[in-house]
């Protein structure tokens, strides 16, 4: 079956600092894959989106790359800071095309 | 914001009572979802539509039914609520596009089952 595995279910570092998130998958080839950042109490938002046939992809501090040989993608916040804090979820389409599978995500602690 | 509504925003209900989550959207997205979201497993996939009584079931379909009648409104019942389907349920909403689009969710509804 379809799995998404984010490697770690917390991450924490400095202010300053890089934070690399990292999604794999198993048993299919995705057309797409998506992060999406979600606060405690409120739903999932959307932050990047990124095609096969792109390697990477960047929007101001953020940056996903995409390696459909190693079925991983890799998301980062450069130049971290507090309000970075929350929980970073990673989404592919399913083989039918018709909906999102999510994650488990990985919660990501800024500290000042 | 995308205009999406879930309610109520928390029920709490007594098991083996029927239960009704409704999703309201204003964008005529094609796609609508139902997730629940609970810790250590994340958002997993109940029902989904892709349209006017178009609907298919996700991972954790069990005891759970869905209705869609109308483009804007996208209905989750518990037919006997369990105390295992405490959690929190998502509504997302997308438009159909094979290069991929974002979904929007609501805000979700906290139910608990006791």
């Amino acid at each position: 079956s379809q799995k998404i595995e984010q490697n770690s279910e917390a991450l924490n570092i400095q202010e300053g600092k890089t934070a690399t998130l990292t999604c794999n998958y198993t048993n299919y080839s995705p057309a797409y894959l998506q992060w999406y950042r979600q606060d405690p109490g409120r739903g999932p938002v959307f932050l990047l989106l990124i095609r096969e046939n792109e390697k990477e992809k960047r929007k101001e501090r953020l940056k996903v790359t995409f390696d459909t040989t190693l079925k991983q993608s890799l998301f980062h916040i450069t130049a971290s800071q507090p309000a970075d804090s929350a929980t970073y979820l990673c989404a592919l389409i399913n083989q039918a095309g018709t909906a999102l599978i999510f994650g488990k995500g990985t919660t990501l602690s800024v500290s000042s | 914001d995308a205009g999406i509504t879930q309610s109520p925003r928390h029920k709490v209900t007594e098991t083996g009572t029927p239960v009704t989550l409704r999703c309201h959207q204003t964008e005529n997205h094609r796609y609508m979802y139902w997730y629940r979201q609970d810790p250590g497993h994340g958002l997993r996939l109940i029902h989904y539509s892709y349209g006017v009584k178009d609907t298919d079931k996700g991972e954790v379909s069990d005891g759970y039914s869905v209705s869609r009648s109308k483009t804007e409104d996208f209905l989750l019942t518990l037919e006997s609520a369990t105390s295992s389907q405490t959690s929190v349920y998502f509504c997302a909403i997308s438009e159909e596009d094979s290069q991929g689009t974002e979904a929007f969710f609501g805000q979700g509804t906290r139910l608990t089952v006791v």
